[in-house]
């Protein structure tokens, strides 16, 4: 069936480094993707999308990477800060619908 | 940015009574909500989909009669989890589609259910 997957459980970075979250999708249809940050007892909180149209964006401290050829969606966060320590998810979805969630990178960073 | 709202946050409950949990979009109409579950250390599985006016869509393996789903208005889904068991503690998130404009998906901030 069609899944949305991540390739490592969790992540530990120093404060100050760059982090790589890796993500990958099955469906070839999906054309919407997004990374979720999720606090302890929280809900999912917005990070970043991209379209299936583009193959890179940025935002602050972040940028997305889709790359369509291998299924493959990444996060970057520059400058990793203890606040950054949280479960990602990456999400896709296709046309409106329901978004299907990876199973998570839980990243630590310490001081 | 568009704020969804849940009530309650959390919730405690004896085993065998029902727990009903409201989803509402506070500053736009949601044509169509989803119900997400989410157990310790677990990604969110989509449980349903709420659209309003109409019945909900289940997700396989959800039981419909178990999760109640009533979308009454643009603005408010509610789950029902009837005679709840243990099992269904869980973390329940919401989230609603804007029905204006560029297609975007807002999640509320979970409800805690623990079923004693």
């Amino acid at each position: 069936g069609e899944s949305v997957g991540l390739h490592l459980p969790t992540l530990s970075v120093q404060e100050g480094d760059n982090s790589i979250i890796n993500c990958a999708y099955s469906n070839s249809a999906s054309d919407y993707f997004i990374w979720y940050k999720q606090e302890s007892g929280k809900g999912p909180q917005f990070i970043i999308d991209i379209r299936s149209n583009m193959d890179k964006r940025q935002g602050q401290r972040v940028t997305v990477l889709l790359n369509k050829t291998v299924k493959h969606l990444s996060l970057q966060i520059a400058a990793t800060q203890p606040g950054d320590s949280a479960v990602y998810f990456c999400a896709e979805n296709q046309a409106g619908t329901a978004l299907i969630f990876g199973k998570g990178t839980t990243l630590s960073v310490s001081s | 940015g568009a704020v969804v709202s849940q009530h309650p946050s959390w919730v405690i409950c004896k085993s065998g009574t029902s727990v009903k949990i409201e989803c509402r979009s506070l500053d736009f109409q949601a044509t169509t909500m989803f119900w997400y579950r989410q157990f310790p250390k677990q990604s969110l599985m989509l449980m349903a989909t709420s659209n309003e006016g109409s019945k909900a869509t289940y997700e396989q393996g959800v039981e419909k009669d178990k999760f109640l789903i009533n979308h009454a208005s643009l603005t408010l889904s509610t789950l029902t989890v009837t005679s709840a068991h243990p099992e269904d503690s869980s973390f329940y998130i919401c989230s609603a589609i804007r029905t204006s404009g560029v297609y975007e998906q807002f999640f509320g901030p979970g409800t805690r259910l623990t079923v004693l």
